[in-house]
């Protein structure tokens, strides 16, 4: 079955220092891999996607992913943290259902990021 | 202007009462998606409807009842609130995979639903 891990339930770093928040997933295929940001009372947005091609992956906001198929991870990193990237972070795994018609996310239990200054 | 559009944003209410969530996307897109988010925050997907069909649920009791008026539109009913309903409930809707499109799922801003 298909499932996501997010070892780290919990992070601080302080303001200007580098990010990596640890992903790793189980799927038989090849899958869509997904990073999201939840902000305190709101929605989840997209940061970044892996969906074949160049492993490592530009998303929004200075973030970056790399894929590792042999490891099965899909790290996110930032070089310099910014107070308002405290959030939530979760990490999902895409499975095609239905010839594509669906795309059910199975997600990891996300890791709370909090920002000393 | 907004994408994914949920109501009410928070709904309190008590045991054994009947509630209704309303979401509504202006995306364009054939596929919609109810989710929960616990008290520990794991989002877990409940349905998937694609073009007002469902098609997919997630061993959810039969308590929650979805409705799709339209491709746009996804209702969640849910009868007889129990305590451990008690959730975020997020929307969500999505283009099919393939085709040029990775299939990424839109997230409304979510309804907090607490039964006392």
């Amino acid at each position: 079955a298909q499932s996501v891990t997010q070892p780290d339930i919990h992070i601080t770093v302080s303001e200007g220092a580098s990010l990596e928040l640890r992903c790793n997933y189980s799927y038989g295929a090849t899958p869509y891999l997904f990073w999201y940001v939840q902000s305190p009372g709101q929605g989840l947005q997209l940061l970044l996607k892996y969906f074949s091609g160049d492993t490592l992956v530009q998303g929004i906001k200075g973030f970056e992913a790399e894929f590792k198929r042999s490891q099965s991870s899909f790290n996110l990193r930032k070089p310099s943290v910014h107070w308002s990237d405290a959030a939530e972070y979760f990490c999902a795994v895409g499975k095609r259902d239905y010839g594509g018609a669906t795309n059910k996310l199975i997600f990891g239990t996300g890791t709370l990021l909090a920002v000393q200054p | 202007d907004t994408a994914v559009s949920q109501t009410p944003k928070y709904l309190v209410t008590q045991m054994g009462n009947d509630k209704s969530i309303k979401c509504e996307q202006n995306l364009g897109h054939d596929t919609m998606y109810w989710y929960k988010q616990d008290s520990k925050k794991f989002l877990k997907i409940m349905f998937s409807y694609n073009n007002k069909e469902l098609i997919i649920n997630e061993t959810v009791p039969n308590r929650f009842s979805p409705k799709s008026p339209d491709k746009a539109h996804l209702n969640l009913h849910i009868n007889s609130l129990e305590l451990g309903d008690s959730a975020v409930y997020f929307c969500a809707s999505s283009h099919p995979s393939g085709q040029g499109s990775t299939g990424e799922l839109f997230f409304g801003e979510g309804s907090r639903l607490t039964v006392l």
